[in-house]
């Protein structure tokens, strides 16, 4: 099983609607990150954690929401989905305690609001 | 804040020739750099990174990269490339104290020529 899981891997999703992605790991890592990618832009910061109590705003935070329900566990919901949404996304995690040589990625969410 | 500027957007390269993708940054403390690639239709895959010490790091697949605090760089090299190196290829930076996560440059497409 990969470290780091990614549910769905793939959707298609109309305009307005409510949607969530989620993100397992078992890496026993403390932070977890939520990245859109987007053609020519690279990867972009959407919201960390620190702990389960410890949630923050990354470079393009809106329109976006995230929970951690678990230390194993972060994901990220568009309220209300609009077209330039569509992206791939990505789940990361990293540990602390080793500093900050370990970033885990996983294989992506592509998402495609139509 | 820090930022992170790749070059090129396309780097064409013969196939055992060697290659160097760019990478410049931008930041006013002391920083953490790493290379992913991202092969077509997968996630994001650590290359190597630079935390401190030596500044010549060597990683997976033959590559390597220097660190050059003077001229805020970060190039990758590698002396022979093969046709299974054509990926997506980005640079990344972490300021050490600063807020996590990653920000990432705009990627270089790597595409090796038969």
């Amino acid at each position: 099983d990969a470290d780091v899981t990614q549910t769905p891997r793939n959707r298609i999703t109309k305009t307005g609607k409510r949607i969530m992605l989620e993100c397992s790991q078992t890496k026993g890592h403390d932070r977890m990150y939520w990245y859109r990618q987007d053609p020519g832009l690279g990867l972009r910061l959407i919201y960390y954690s620190f702990d389960v109590k410890d949630i923050n705003k990354g470079e393009i935070s809106d329109g976006y929401s995230v929970s951690r329900q678990a230390q194993a566990k972060f994901s990220l919901s568009l309220e209300s989905a609009i077209p330039n949404q569509t992206a791939l996304y990505f789940c990361a995690t990293s540990d602390s305690s080793t500093g900050y040589g370990g970033y885990t990625f996983g294989s992506g969410t592509r998402l495609t609001v139509v | 804040a820090q930022s992170v500027t790749q070059l090129d957007s396309q780097v064409p390269v013969f196939e055992e020739a060697p290659v160097e993708l760019r990478c410049n940054y931008s930041s006013s403390v002391s920083v953490y750099l790493f290379w992913y690639v991202q092969y077509p239709n997968q996630g994001l895959q650590l290359l190597l990174k630079y935390l401190s010490g030596s500044t010549l790091v060597k990683g997976i697949n033959g590559f390597e990269a220097e660190f050059n605090k003077s001229q805020t760089s970060f190039h990758l090299r590698k002396p022979s490339v093969h046709i299974s190196d054509t990926a997506e290829y980005f640079c990344a930076v972490r300021e050490g104290g600063g807020a996590d996560g990653l920000t990432f440059g705009k990627g270089t497409h790597l595409i090796i020529q038969p």
